[in-house]
């Protein structure tokens, strides 16, 4: 299984609600990474986790708050986003987060605020 | 800092046509790199890496890339390109002292005609 799953594949949210992002690895990787693709453009970094904890948070807003409840699954709670937030967020992971471990990513949610 | 230049943003090609597509990188140490692909709808996919050894690396799909120091580039190569690589290609680096933060280039849409 070389798969990274992400559930929903597409979310509509106000700007008052709160709202989560799932994603979800089965190969044994023990790093975890959010990224932001807006459309036409490359993805951010938002945040990595290695080893279930947070290691780079890429000087996110706190509206994005993340959380990796054990190695397989990484989460990310949405709160008070604002419409320019709309984007493709993407997971990732790979086995370690060394520089030479290649990175799988999942299918992306997209995201829209109103 | 490490960044990513991809000078083409968008490159129309006929099909058999030959392909290359610049990536030139700016980090001050040893380097990964690595060309993913990105299909209409589809989520992130890694064509090919570089680590270390062979500079000339191959990837699926018949793509290849080269890996020249002295220049700081990775340039992506497929000697005849087929309708079904229109995609959008983006090289990324990771730097050895950066650990799991990799940077993304803008990203080069190609569109191949049939």
């Amino acid at each position: 299984d070389t798969e990274v799953t992400q559930t929903p594949k597409h979310l509509v949210m106000g700007m008052t609600n709160k709202k989560s992002l799932k994603c979800e690895q089965h190969m044994g990787h023990r790093a975890m990474y959010w990224y932001k693709q807006k459309a036409k453009k490359p993805p951010e970094l938002m945040f990595v986790y290695s080893y279930e904890k947070l290691s780079i948070n890429e000087s996110v807003p706190s509206r994005f708050s993340p959380e990796c409840p054990n190695s397989s699954l990484l989460n990310l709670h949405l709160h008070a986003l604002q419409p320019e937030d709309s984007a493709l967020y993407l997971c990732a992971s790979s086995q370690a987060p060394g520089s030479t471990d290649t990175q799988y990513f999942g299918p992306g949610t997209r995201l829209t605020v109103l | 800092a490490q960044s990513v230049s991809q000078h083409n943003h968008h490159v129309i090609l006929s099909e058999a046509a030959s392909l290359e597509l610049g990536c030139n990188y700016s980090y001050g140490g040893t380097v990964n790199l690595f060309w993913y692909v990105q299909y209409p709808g589809q989520h992130l996919q890694l064509l090919l890496k570089y680590f270390s050894g062979d500079p000339l690396v191959k990837g699926i799909k018949g793509f290849e890339a080269e890996f020249i120091k002295s220049k700081f580039s990775f340039n992506l190569r497929k000697p005849s390109v087929q309708w079904s690589d229109t995609a959008e290609y983006f090289c990324a680096v990771k730097g050895l002292t950066n650990a799991g933060k990799s940077t993304f280039g803008d990203g080069t849409t190609l569109t191949v005609k049939p």
